[in-house]
């Protein structure tokens, strides 16, 4: 019940095109969802957050979907470019606790 | 702020040697985590502090892995002996609210 799936496991878009990234989780106690994207050698990087009262996020080029009785979220970058070339991973946090549960991680890469 | 801080960033040990990885947190912080990185296992929580006291250290694998928080600005996470799948990327992560601020890493090689 603590698990969060995430999919595809790899990705690869052409430059412009809208990647799509989704994660799932079980446990309706959750109420804090990042996405936190990674370039090789370097830490993970907070990209865009959302709580369960809202449906949409959006930052830039960055959106995420959220569907609570789906259980489902997902990221979607528009106008993919070659430097969002990352590893991108969702997370799961339930209330009184900033303990992340993280998917298992997706690797885009964005042909130019 | 310097962000947090991690050092070594890469350590090369032999096979039952003690390894002590070494994390600074981002001033006033008060929760830090402890994960390690795999191709296998992806990112897995190994234990996090509240204001230095462990509130979670299920994901440490096994004894031979210990962490410590002597005070708010430093934590170790110590390897004793080490093995050759403790091969890994270490991460430290502090936070103060829902968002963690991740450090740069140690990659572990056990030979």
């Amino acid at each position: 019940q603590q698990q969060v799936k995430q999919s595809p496991q790899s990705l690869i878009v052409q430059k412009g095109g809208i990647s799509i990234i989704n994660c799932a989780y079980e446990n309706t106690a959750f109420d804090y969802f990042p996405w936190y994207q990674q370039f090789p050698g370097k830490g993970p990087a907070l990209l865009i957050a959302i709580r369960p009262d809202v449906s949409e996020k959006k930052e830039g080029r960055f959106t995420i979907s959220f569907n609570k009785s789906a259980k489902q979220f997902s990221l979607h970058i528009m106008d993919s470019q070659p430097g969002d070339s990352a590893t991108y991973f969702c997370a799961a946090s339930g209330p009184g606790t900033y303990k992340y549960i993280f998917g298992t991680g997706t690797r885009l890469k964005v042909l130019a | 702020d310097a962000g947090v801080i991690q050092s070594p960033r890469h350590e090369v040990t032999e096979m039952g040697q003690e390894v002590t990885l070494r994390c600074k947190p981002i001033s006033g912080h008060d929760y830090l985590f402890w994960y390690r990185q795999t191709m296998m296992r992806g990112l897995e929580l190994l234990i996090y502090f509240n204001n230095n006291v462990p509130i979670d250290d299920s994901g440490m694998p096994e004894d031979r892995f210990s962490a410590k928080m002597p005070n708010a600005s430093f934590s170790t996470l110590k390897i004793q002996p080490s093995e050759p799948r403790d091969s890994a990327v270490y991460f430290c992560a502090s936070s103060d609210s829902d968002t963690q601020y991740f450090g740069p890493g140690t990659r572990l090689t056990v030979l």
